[in-house]
């Protein structure tokens, strides 16, 4: 069974940086091209990032693009998020997403559960 | 990026059907066949419902069904249970930004 945990997740004032994690289990994790969708409070769901699975390749929303970056260490089954110059708009439930073998034609087909991220003065 | 377009609520009576429809661009849903629908209950993560227009998932009803339109994709609910109420969500490849671009949700009520 496909496990998506992530965390790292905080409080943090506009202008700083985070990193959150995500521990993948359950499927061969360098098989797959992985995700990070988010959430903001009350709001839908909005693309954020997507890495190849050999991490060579990587694309970004308009929004976080120069801000953020992922990556991931195939030897532990985690993805990551480094998150610098955050803003309160980028305050949100981030989801770390499976996605395919073929990066655009396979779907995102399992979803963790979130790790909240909230940037505030 | 622009968000795809989703009527923001709907609504049915238990047994009927209902169809939620996806908006998007020549750039996007026009072009590719690659929309997929999830569904979320409240505090809970997004489900894959359906995908590549049409497919279920494996363990996912047959009372849903997808389909697709010029730019216009659909997800039709069909004998509509109160397990149903929920967020649903359609998303697409969008080729010309190499990125993929979500529908703002629409909230499904039964009566």
């Amino acid at each position: 069974e496909v496990h998506l945990v992530e965390s790292g997740g905080v409080e943090v004032q506009p202008g700083g940086s985070l990193r959150l994690s995500c521990a993948a289990s359950g499927f061969t994790f360098d098989d797959y091209a992985m995700h990070w969708v988010r959430q903001a409070p009350g709001s839908g769901l909005e693309w954020v990032s997507l890495i190849t699975w050999d991490g060579d390749n990587t694309y970004y929303a308009d929004s976080v693009k120069g801000r953020f970056t992922i990556s991931r260490t195939n030897s532990k089954n985690s993805l990551y998020l480094q998150m610098n110059s955050l803003s309160p708009e980028d305050t949100a439930l981030y989801f770390c997403v499976k996605g395919g073998v073929d990066v655009w034609t396979e779907p995102l087909d399992h979803w963790g559960q979130g790790t909240l991220v909230t940037v505030s003065s | 990026q622009s968000a795809l377009t989703q009527p923001a609520s709907v609504s049915g009576s238990p047994g009927q059907s209902l169809t939620i429809s996806c908006t998007g661009t020549s750039s996007d849903v026009g072009s590719y066949n690659l929309v997929s629908w999830f569904q979320q209950h409240p505090g809970k993560a997004p489900k894959l419902i359906i995908f590549e227009g049409y497919k279920r998932p494996s363990g996912v009803s047959s009372r849903f069904t997808g389909s697709r339109s010029g730019n216009t994709a659909s997800l039709t609910i069909s004998g509509l249970q109160a397990e149903d109420e929920a967020d649903y969500y359609c998303s697409s490849y969008a080729g010309s930004s190499a990125s993929f671009v979500f529908g703002a949700g629409t909230k499904v009520a039964v009566l």
